[in-house]
């Protein structure tokens, strides 16, 4: 099971719009809509963000968005803020060796 | 308050086994599926395992594959990983977390995470 693929780091300044990406393949983010995007600050537990590619759970900003083309998911982060700095982590069930979950490998958010 | 508490974490040398427990509270535990997850110091999460709202399906990520057993006691609220054969890289912080939707499989986001239990390995 490879992990899906992320970019390292973005950054934006506060106000605009960022989109991080999420690659996966046709045995998992291409699969089904069970993308999930967390938020996790340093020393916190991962905060759920997104989950089916684009539902958010009660609480969570609209200004968190997700998306799906293909084999590649997106979460875009609108009017960013200095709290929006953080790690951000994908995630896909997968089928391609025995049904489980992966993640990316995270991306840096970092707010200039 | 919906709550995860996890325990059994702990120093044990390659070969070793270990329990991990987490103790569910605040929410209706026989209606979601369950899933570990851990974090190596310095590194990116890592889902472990998934286990259904029932407990009668199980799911592993290869890396753990035949040296991991999930299991649940619905009775009990508890959900529980036995390690076993444990080796360096297991090295990790392991939470436990509860999937979003009241659905049987952990194939949705988690969105109720525990502080974590560290389980060190080395000799």
């Amino acid at each position: 099971q490879s992990a899906l693929t992320q970019p390292a780091s973005v950054s934006g300044s506060p106000g605009q719009s960022i989109t991080i990406s999420c690659t996966g393949t046709s045995s998992d983010v291409g699969a089904y809509n069970y993308v999930s995007w967390y938020q996790q600050h340093p020393g916190e537990v991962p905060k759920l963000i997104i989950s089916d590619v684009t539902d958010r759970p009660s609480g969570v900003s609209n200004r968190f968005t997700g998306s799906k083309s293909g084999n590649t998911a997106s979460l875009t982060i609108s009017g960013l803020q200095a709290e929006d700095e953080a790690d951000y982590y994908c995630s896909s069930y997968t089928i391609s060796s025995s049904a489980s979950v992966i993640f990316g490998g995270g991306t840096k958010l970092t707010v200039l | 308050e919906v709550q995860l508490l996890e325990s059994g974490g702990g120093l044990v040398q390659p070969g070793g086994s270990l329990r991990l427990s987490c103790a569910a509270s605040g929410f209706t535990f026989d209606n979601y599926a369950m899933s570990w997850v851990c974090q190596a110091p310095g590194k990116g999460l890592e889902w472990v395992s998934g286990i259904s709202s029932g407990g009668v399906s199980t799911y592993y990520a290869d890396s753990v594959k035949g040296r991991f057993t999930i299991s649940r006691d619905n009775s009990k609220n508890m959900l529980y990983l036995q390690m076993n054969s444990l080796r360096v890289e297991d090295t990790a912080v392991y939470y436990c977390a509860k999937v979003w939707r009241p659905n049987g499989s952990p194939v949705h986001g988690m969105d109720v995470w525990g502080q974590g239990t560290t389980v060190t390995v080395s000799s």
